[in-house]
């Protein structure tokens, strides 16, 4: 498996603009999760899926921010209008569950999308 | 979900051990104990878990006290490229209402120096 893949790498977007972050998570993970991080704040979880269905959205910092996850080969992140204030590296990570013991459970990133508002 | 504390920074001398603490005190019987670490932008690495028992890979070992309200773990020969904020977190699967989560604290930044 190619790990988790995350797109666009880079994103330079004008303040208002719609965005939209891809995430491909391992093939036959059920858990996927989404983080921010900056310097002030670190890295932050903003919702996670369990079996497509989103476990823990309370990370989401306003309703400009949605996350979807259509299938469980993709799932998206969209901030609409964005702000300089949600410039940011953002992650998408997956993960197994406990199924037959506690073995393979860890979460694997991606290498991160950089988004810059201006 | 159980919290974790970490010192901020912690310096270690190449080809020495290194031993990073966690104290998660409100840990719950069915909750793990993962660390990770983070490298520069890279996205964080995955090092070992572990419930009760000690662990060991080819990364590291976890040591898990007792009555598991800490653990240490251990770099048992640091080198530079160990260099990265490190970070202990509690993740548990037994249900409610953030079954499976993985929050991330603050972590520790370890330095290793020549």
């Amino acid at each position: 498996d190619a790990g988790v893949i995350q797109s666009p790498r880079h994103e330079v977007t004008e303040m208002g603009q719609e965005v939209t972050l891809r995430c491909k998570p391992i093939s036959g993970h059920d858990y996927l999760f989404w983080y921010r991080q900056t310097m002030m704040r670190g890295l932050e979880l903003l919702i996670y899926f369990n079996n497509n269905v989103p476990i823990d959205d309370s990370g989401m910092p306003e309703d400009r921010f949605s996350a979807k996850m259509p299938n469980a080969s993709f799932s998206t992140l969209k901030i609409q209008p964005s702000e300089p204030r949600d410039s940011a590296v953002y992650f998408c990570a997956s993960s197994l569950g406990p199924y037959g013991g506690d073995s393979n459970t860890e979460a694997f990133f991606g290498q991160g999308t950089r988004l810059t508002v201006v | 979900d159980a919290k974790t504390t970490q010192p901020p920074s912690m310096d270690c001398a190449e080809g020495r051990a290194a031993n990073l603490p966690c104290n998660h005190s409100t840990i719950s019987g069915n909750e793990y104990v993962y660390w990770y670490r983070q490298i520069h932008s890279q996205g964080p690495q995955y090092i070992i878990h572990g419930l009760k028992n000690n662990e060991t890979n080819e990364m590291a070992s976890l040591i898990i006290t007792e009555d598991r309200k800490s653990s240490t773990l251990i770099l048992p020969h640091a080198t530079l490229r160990d260099t990265a904020v490190y970070y202990c977190i509690v993740r548990g699967f037994a249900g409610g209402t953030s079954y499976g989560k993985l929050t991330f604290g603050q972590g520790t930044i370890l330095t290793v120096h020549p």
